[in-house]
């Protein structure tokens, strides 16, 4: 099983550009999550999803757009890059929206100059 | 709303000695709590969970945990370090549909 894989894995973008980070998980699971990594701030949760079509927003969803239109997949869309959005994103899927262990993609390091 | 805290943002250790990450949590009922592991430029590994079962925890590369309500922790332990611990630790709460992660611990080992 390829588990939760996150394209692309370095990026850098120029303020103002937009672009998608890919997320995909082949486990079947319902609940499908994105967060940012910054440095002493652990995890912060963007946006996430308990299933196809339901999406809702976490700690810090402003300059970002999720959707799901399958299981599989949920794309992260950076709409108009900022410095700020400088950092590391990983996505991450859960069988169900309870208490069960989650999965995480391998990241992707964004730099926004 | 859940929380953990973890105070300690950089631990140093000497291989062969004992390991302790500290983790203490706020929550309004009985939480499901885990300890996650990231090495560098790598994701994040689930090293155990409690979940309202035993206290005491066991969980990969030696690693277990205890639930205290009394004192509302979840404190992290190995008996003996190893080079290949070397990693950034995070304890994390589930609740309200959601995890939220404490700061992390960013252990060094020395050999």
């Amino acid at each position: 099983n390829a588990g939760v894989t996150q394209t692309p894995k370095f990026q850098v973008l120029k303020t103002g550009q937009s672009m998608t980070l890919q997320c995909a998980q082949d486990m079947n699971h319902e609940y499908m999550s994105w967060y940012r990594q910054d440095p002493g701030m652990g995890l912060r949760l963007i946006h996430y999803s308990v299933g196809a079509g339901i999406t809702d927003q976490g700690e810090v969803p402003n300059g970002y757009n999720v959707s799901r239109s399958t299981t599989e997949d949920f794309p992260l869309r950076l709409l108009s890059a900022a410095p700020s959005q400088t950092s590391v994103y990983f996505c991450a899927s859960r069988r169900d929206s309870m208490n069960t262990e989650a999965f995480f993609g391998q990241g992707t390091r964004l730099t926004v100059v | 709303a859940q929380s953990v805290t973890q105070l300690d943002s950089h631990v140093s250790v000497s291989e062969g000695t004992p390991v302790l990450l500290r983790c203490n949590y706020s929550s309004s009922y009985s939480p499901s709590l885990f300890w996650y592991v990231q090495h560098p430029n790598k994701g994040l590994q689930l090293l155990l969970k409690y979940t309202s079962a035993a206290t005491l925890v066991k969980g990969i590369n030696g690693f277990e945990a205890e639930f205290k309500k009394s004192e509302t922790s979840f404190h992290l332990t190995k008996p003996s370090a190893h080079m290949s611990d070397a990693a950034e630790y995070f304890c994390v709460i589930y609740g309200n549909n959601r995890l939220a992660f404490g700061k992390g611990n960013q252990v060094v080992v020395i050999p």
